[in-house]
Formats: C-alpha cells, sequence, structure tokens
C-alpha cells in the first residue's frame, strides 16, 4: 500500500504558487520523499526529492517538515502546462527500490 | 537520463487472446518494472523484472496472466494472457538506471500502451 495521502484534487490560478501538500506519517528513517508528476496521456515524470532537507530545482521546491511527516510541493508560478496529477511518494534510495503509487492530486490549473 | 520506447503504443484485441509489449531502453538498465493504469486510475505495480532471473510479481498479479521476459540489459516483455475487457489499460514499462546513477536515483518511463480487449 501506499504511504502517502493527498488531496485527490486543487486548483489554482495561472501565475501563482501551487502547493501541494502530502503527509507520510509512517516515513521510516531511510525513506525519502518523492514527487512524480503525470501529465494527460504520459508516463509519469521526475520532479524532485528529499530527505529532511528543503530542495530546490528548476521546476520545483519541497518543503519537508521537521519531524518528516508531511512535505509540500511549491510550484512557484503555475502555468497550464503544470495541468497534471501529483503524486507524493515514499521510497528507499536503493535501485531496486520500487515506487508504489498512491492516488495523487490532481491540480488543475485556472487561465 | 533513459529514452524508453514501448510497442505497440496502442492496440485493440479481442477477448481470449494474448499480447505482448515490449519496451527498449537506450542504456542498460539494473532494474525494469512493469504498472498497469486502468481507466482514470491511479499506477500500480504488476512485477519487478531483473535480467537473468525470474520476475517478482505484486500481490495479485500471476505469472500465468503477465509472464516477462528480460533477455538483456536494455529490453523486456510483458505479456498480457487470455485477455479479458477486465485487462483494459494502459501498461508501462519502467526503469532505474545502472553503472552511473543518476544522482537522483528516479525511475524513468515509458510512454505506455494503451490496450482496448473488447
Amino acid at each position: 500500500d501506499a504511504k502517502t495521502t493527498q488531496p485527490p484534487s486543487m486548483d489554482c490560478a495561472e501565475g501563482r504558487a501551487a502547493n501541494l501538500p502530502c503527509n507520510h506519517s509512517t516515513i521510516s528513517g531511510n525513506e525519502y520523499v518523492y514527487w512524480y508528476r503525470q501529465i494527460h496521456s504520459q508516463g509519469p515524470q521526475y520532479i524532485i526529492h528529499g530527505l529532511k532537507n528543503n530542495e530546490t530545482n528548476e521546476m520545483a521546491s519541497l518543503i519537508i517538515t521537521e519531524d518528516r511527516k508531511s512535505s509540500t510541493l511549491i510550484l512557484p508560478h503555475a502555468t497550464l502546462r503544470d495541468t497534471a496529477v501529483y503524486y507524493c511518494i515514499v521510497r528507499g534510495w536503493g535501485r531496486d527500490d520500487k515506487i508504489i503509487f498512491g492516488k495523487g492530486t490532481r491540480l488543475h490549473i485556472l487561465p | 537520463s533513459a529514452v524508453i520506447s514501448q510497442k505497440p503504443s496502442r492496440d485493440i484485441c479481442q477477448r481470449g487472446t494474448s499480447l505482448t509489449i515490449q519496451c527498449q531502453v537506450d542504456s542498460q538498465v539494473t532494474m525494469m518494472f512493469w504498472y498497469r493504469q486502468q481507466p482514470g486510475q491511479s499506477l500500480t505495480l504488476i512485477a519487478t523484472a531483473n535480467q537473468g532471473s525470474e520476475a517478482t510479481y505484486e500481490s495479485g498479479f500471476v505469472i500465468d496472466k503477465f509472464p516477462i521476459s528480460r533477455p538483456n540489459l536494455t529490453f523486456s516483455t510483458l505479456t498480457v494472457s487470455n485477455m479479458s475487457p477486465e485487462d483494459s489499460s494502459i501498461y508501462l514499462c519502467s526503469v532505474s538506471m545502472t553503472g552511473s546513477v543518476s544522482i537522483y536515483n528516479e525511475q524513468f518511463f515509458g510512454p505506455g500502451t494503451r490496450l482496448t480487449v473488447l
């Protein structure tokens, strides 16, 4: 079973920051938080990951709470192309650590 | 990164027949994974395919229904056997890297095969 809980859907106005929450209260010490997104009719795409520190890359920022039981993915300036299902995933670091998907959050960017 | 192709991209099949889906990667990879995504649903892991060994199936999936081959480090096939309409889904191949491991340790996903069973 997935180890994460996400809201089923969210709306965000174009140009605004999209903040997607995720609960992972049973995360263990050696597990990372990964975010993927799936744009319609495509395979999932990696966005970002983190262990305990906040992370930022060209796509997004990841804020992880100090107790690591929840996190927030931030898309700083959402565009219509960010409309997708966003998956928050907890997994270990090994190459054979499989990804178990939860239901994800369907993000609608409103023009 | 890895470039993954799947064949066929889509197919319409008759009940009771079988379809073999191919997954080709442009570089050698350690692990290959097969997922199913039913209409409007999230992805469900079917099995993990290691080169040179039997695939490892997740609960609810069996080798007789979904036989998998992994003949080398760049190729795998998934067969959907004795199909029924309930097998109508998108089937996706995914890989994790070997050798120069990506610092992100992410999995890469193929574009998927859209299967419709009548």
